[in-house]
């Protein structure tokens, strides 16, 4: 099946320490986004990247990091420096302009 | 940058009610998609719909993008159709940045 995978679906993590969330697409799709979601809101973009071994920060970039070795997968690093590190990460991919979504990771910080 | 509204916020129906949904964006855009968000997560795509009317099943859209708007209908509406409601827009063309509004909650009673 094509489609996009994300995982842990859960993930919890102490405070200080760095954590990765995975992404991975069969969808041949050129482009993959991050986004972040808190309660009640709506989604906000992270990083992009639009081709292998290129990426662009988005609007709350800050305590990220991201890498795109191959075209199949863009995880996600959330450092300690992410001061609010809770919340719901989806990815996403497109090939023109279109946004098609993973299913998301539950990140929660104890 | 782009500003997404999208009204109401919160919206209760009666199943098999009609429901009409807005969203209004400050600027011009290429890419406008509508996204159903269930209660475990996933964004489901609805329409991509820079401009025009679409229409699948009980569901439709139109965007006026001189006007900058778009609605989407939801007709005989199901418990199913419960979850948020998103709207996004591009900032830019070619980039598919897309800018998330704050959504409609929908609960569709029995």
């Amino acid at each position: 099946d094509g489609g996009i995978t994300q995982s842990p679906k859960y993930l919890f993590r102490k405070e200080g320490q760095n954590v990765t969330l995975s992404c991975e697409q069969n969808l041949n799709h050129d482009a993959m986004y991050w986004y972040r979601q808190d309660p009640g809101q709506g989604l906000r973009l992270i990083y992009y990247s639009q081709i292998v071994n290129d990426f662009q920060k988005g609007d709350i970039a800050e305590g990220y990091s991201v890498s795109r070795e191959k075209k199949e997968s863009f995880p996600l690093t959330v450092t300690s420096a992410q001061k609010n590190p809770t919340a719901f990460y989806l990815c996403a991919s497109s090939m023109e302009y279109e946004q098609f979504f993973g299913p998301g990771t539950r990140l929660t910080v104890l | 940058g782009i500003q997404v509204e999208q009204s109401p916020p919160d919206l209760i129906l009666q199943e098999g009610a009609n429901s009409t949904l807005r969203c209004n964006f400050s600027d011009s855009v290429n890419n406008l998609q509508w996204f159903h968000q269930n209660p475990w997560g996933q964004l489901i795509n609805l329409f991509y719909i820079p401009s025009g009317t679409k229409q699948n099943g009980r569901l439709s859209a139109t965007t006026v993008a001189t006007e900058r708007y778009s609605l989407l209908y939801i007709s005989s509406s199901q418990t199913t159709d419960s979850g948020v409601y998103f709207c996004a827009v591009d900032t830019q063309g070619g980039s598919e940045k897309l800018v998330f509004g704050k959504g409609t909650k929908l609960t569709v009673n029995p």
